[in-house]
């Protein structure tokens, strides 16, 4: 059974950057694609960016600027920073696995991230 | 704003049906059959329940039930269980610059 678990820092200053690993166990991350996505506390789904397992990114235009991911295949992981956050990049981040264009099959259980002096 | 627009809440009462309507555009719902729908219990993660409009993944009741017709998908429950209770989220792939698109979200209460 394919288990996503996201890690990081659970409260970043303005003007920062937001950074947080999805280690994938259960399964290699080859052969799939991998995207973060956001939720705002009562709020929503945003999709962030994906990644595929050779490195290929895409990402949300409204996003573009400030994220970047990448993909540590030795260690079955990927990573996401978003900078120059501000108050409304406050969410839970999940990561997800997809083959493609969506469903997301399997995602992680979610990290609380505040924005906060 | 969302891009997909949902009905902020629906109802039912158990054993009873209930649909959850879910609307796009073109460039997305009707362009695609790349329709999903997610079940979210509080402080938990979606789980998918829909996918490719109508299909159900291993271990979802066929119970849940999806279906589109142009800009338009739905999600009907049938045979309402108290564990239905939850958020009910669509997407839809909208193409490779977008990728996909939420919907706000359907609080479905069983009455």
């Amino acid at each position: 059974q394919v288990q996503l678990q996201e890690s990081g820092p659970g409260l970043v200053k303005p003007s920062e950057t937001l950074s947080l690993t999805c280690s994938v166990s259960g399964g290699s991350i080859s052969s799939y694609y991998w995207s973060w996505i956001r939720q705002p506390p009562g709020r929503g789904l945003e999709w962030i960016g994906y990644i595929y397992h050779s490195g290929t990114t895409n990402y949300n235009p409204s996003l573009r600027s400030r994220v970047s991911i990448s993909v540590d295949t030795s260690k079955n992981q990927f990573s996401l920073r978003l900078s120059s956050v501000t108050a409304a990049d406050t969410a839970v981040y999940y990561c997800a696995r997809h083959k493609g264009p969506p469903p997301f099959d399997y995602w992680g259980q979610g990290a609380l991230v505040t924005v906060s002096s | 704003q969302s891009a997909l627009t949902q009905p902020p809440s629906a109802s039912g009462s158990p054993g009873q049906s209930v649909t959850i309507s879910c609307t796009g555009t073109s460039s997305d719902v009707g362009g695609y059959y790349y329709v999903s729908w997610y079940q979210q219990h509080p402080g938990k993660a979606p789980k998918l329940m829909i996918y490719e409009v109508s299909k159900r993944p291993s271990g979802v009741p066929d119970r849940f039930s999806g279906s589109k017709s142009g800009n338009t998908a739905s999600l009907t429950v049938s045979g309402l269980q108290a564990e239905d209770e939850a958020d009910y989220y669509c997407s839809s792939y909208a193409g490779n610059n977008h990728f996909v698109v939420f919907g706000g979200g359907t609080k479905l209460t069983v009455l």
